[in-house]
């Protein structure tokens, strides 16, 4: 059962423009989403983060939006950089599981110069 | 400051032999974290440590996987005996709290032959 999915493995575009990744989530008790980075042969990182109290969380050149009705989140990059290019991971937690995460598949990002 | 270790980064084995996998975190985390992730799909929780204490390994195979963290600082997470689906990357996380930001390690990439 995949509580949260990536329906796109990859994803291309280029320097300067915006790059949207997008996340489906099924478990209506997730209320706290994030979004990690992971660059080949390195752990992942932590990028940005989104509380369901809230529909927008903005930091620099990244944007997470969460749409609860729709049980959909997406990450915004814009403008797009070539060192942008990396797997992208969405993750979700609920309050009862404190810090568990559950992971969609990932997204390749490639930016292209 | 430095990152979570782990080590070895690479292991080949054959199956029913066994491995083990070492982790050292960040200094002054109490929470620390074992995923597995399967080429393709996203992390997925095995073990989560509150210092010495097993907080969640409800994930874990506990047949054949077994993990511990004996003075609260690093682990060890262990395969015996390795089958063929367990070919992977492990990865090792810690993070200050059981509900702050969790930095993972570059992983230690497992194929059993």
């Amino acid at each position: 059962d995949q509580q949260v999915k990536q329906n796109s493995p990859s994803l291309s575009v280029q320097e300067g423009r915006i790059s949207i990744l997008n996340c489906d989530y099924t478990n209506s008790m997730f209320d706290y989403f994030l979004w990690y980075k992971k660059y080949p042969a390195e752990g992942p990182t932590f990028l940005i983060s989104i509380s369901s109290i809230k529909d927008k969380n903005e930091d620099g050149r990244f944007t997470v939006f969460l749409n609860k009705s729709a049980k959909h989140l997406s990450l915004h990059i814009v403008p797009s950089q070539p060192g942008d290019s990396a797997v992208y991971f969405c993750a979700a937690s609920t309050e009862t599981s404190g810090s568990r995460l559950t992971f969609g598949e990932g997204t390749q990002l490639t930016v292209n110069p | 400051e430095a990152g979570v270790a782990q080590s070895p980064r690479y292991k080949i084995i054959e199956k029913r032999q066994s491995v083990a996998f070492w982790c050292n975190p960040i200094s002054g985390h109490a929470t620390l974290y074992w995923y597995q992730q399967i080429l393709g799909q996203g992390p997925k929780l095995l073990i989560q440590f509150q210092n010495n204490g097993v907080v969640d390994d409800s994930q874990l195979p506990k047949d054949r996987f077994s993990a511990e963290r004996l003075k609260g600082v690093d682990s060890t997470l262990k395969i015996q005996p390795a089958k063929l689906e367990d070919s992977a990357v492990y990865l090792c996380a810690s993070s200050l709290g059981r509900l702050d930001t969790q930095y993972f390690g570059p992983g230690t990439r497992l194929t059993v032959l």
